[in-house]
Formats: C-alpha cells, structure tokens, sequence
C-alpha cells in the first residue's frame, strides 16, 4: 500500500477484555516502531522491530502489553486484560533506518498511521 | 526524561501571519525532527535538522538548531487556515541502547484563522 494501515480505527473493549492491533508499514520498510498518544499528549514509545527481530521493548508499560512481527512485515499489539489508563491513541510508524548502521546512524524520518483509538470502559 | 518539549503549548493567528513554535530538549542528539498531526489522524513529518546543522528551509517552513542551547525553532511563513494542527518536534537518542527510538514533546497546537 502507499502507506501504513491500522486497523481498527476504533475499539471499544470492555475493562479486561483482550485487544489485538493490527500495523501493516510500508512495503519494504525495515523499520517499525509502536507509539502510544494519550489525550493531548505527543507519542510515548512503545517498542521497535527491525524485520522480525524486537529489538527495544523496554517502553512497553507492563506485561500485559505484547508485540510481534514474525514475518519481518505486518505487527500486532496485543494488550491482555484492558484497563482504563490503556485507554490511548496507539500509532505504528515504518522507516527505512536499521540500527545496523552503529552509534553514528541517524534515525530517519517514520511515517505513521491513522492510528487506532482504544478505549476502555 | 529526554522529552522534548514545545512552547507555546497553543498559538492562535490569522491567515497570511509568521507562526513560530519553539522546542527545547534535555540530552546531545543526533539529528531532530518536526512533526504535524491534524486531528484524529497520524503525524506527518515535515523536516529533519541533523546536529552538526544549524539552519533548514523547505518551502514556507524554517528550522533553526542551537545545540549549544539544546532548542529548535519552526517558522511557518505566510500561514493558512489549512496549517491548523498540532506540531511536535521529536529527537532522537545518540545513546546506543536507545537508538531508534524518538522522544516526542506535548505538541504545540497552532490555529490559523482565515
């Protein structure tokens, strides 16, 4: 596609119900990142992919917060057991910056999705 | 935190008028980043400013760097009410465990009116 697709676009969990989002970056895209927005906040780093591999997660906030891309291209994050502080905008971004390039690398620009808007009653 | 941070948070203008929005940061970086978010939808970048460069136009925008006082500025010139949205500015880390990621700030909300 010509961009990075999210879906859903909404969803509405109940308090301790399991969610599953869906990234799909751009074709060729090395890079994904997740990002979480809440309400008048900028983005708060999540976690980050390169291909397959998970290489950050270290601003998922709990273990109920779960990443993956086993292929190297699409992502899903799942949250287990939803409360209402996970209540968020949760936004996917792709790059074409890989971690490879050493301490002098330079992170490239992301594109983002739509985002999904998550919220937990 | 290495977040940086916007100021002001909100900027209301007319249409034709400059907009600036200023960014400050807390650690050494590599490069930093201004970002647009229209409402309900993802950011779009706009430009990118690496750390050894102290000054970047493209079309009616200007950045401006000033490591030595960790701040950037983003001038949008001769505003229309379709610039209206939220500008964050992101910075990256030159620290090896965190590379990748990007810090964003609160965002500054700027309203252009016609």
């Amino acid at each position: 596609g010509a961009g990075v697709s999210q879906s859903p676009r909404y969803k509405v969990a109940k308090r301790g119900q399991d969610v599953a989002l869906r990234c799909d970056p751009i074709s060729g895209h090395v890079s994904l990142f997740w990002y979480q927005q809440a309400l008048g906040q900028g983005p708060e780093f999540l976690t980050y992919f390169q291909n397959e591999a998970q290489l950050d997660k270290s601003g998922l906030p709990s273990d109920r917060f779960f990443a993956e891309r086993p292929e190297g291209s699409v992502s899903t994050l799942k949250i287990q057991r939803t409360q209402q502080e996970d209540s968020a905008v949760y936004l996917c971004a792709s790059s074409l910056w890989t971690r490879d390039r050493g301490r002098s690398a330079t992170n490239e620009k992301l594109f983002f999705g739509s985002g999904t808007q998550l919220s937990v009653l | 935190s290495q977040q940086g941070e916007e100021d002001p948070q909100a900027l209301s203008i007319q249409e034709g008028e400059n907009a600036t929005m200023n960014c400050s940061y807390k650690t050494s970086i590599n490069n930093l980043q201004w970002y647009r978010q229209n409402s309900g939808r993802g950011l779009v970048h706009l430009i990118l400013i690496r750390s050894n460069e102290r000054e970047k136009h493209s079309g009616r925008l200007r950045v401006t760097l000033d490591t030595s006082k960790k701040s950037s500025s983003l001038l949008i010139t001769a505003s229309r009410a379709a610039d209206t949205a939220s500008y964050f500015c992101a910075t990256d880390s030159d620290r090896g465990s965190t590379l990748g990621r990007l810090y964003f700030g609160r965002g500054t909300q700027l309203t252009v009116w016609p």
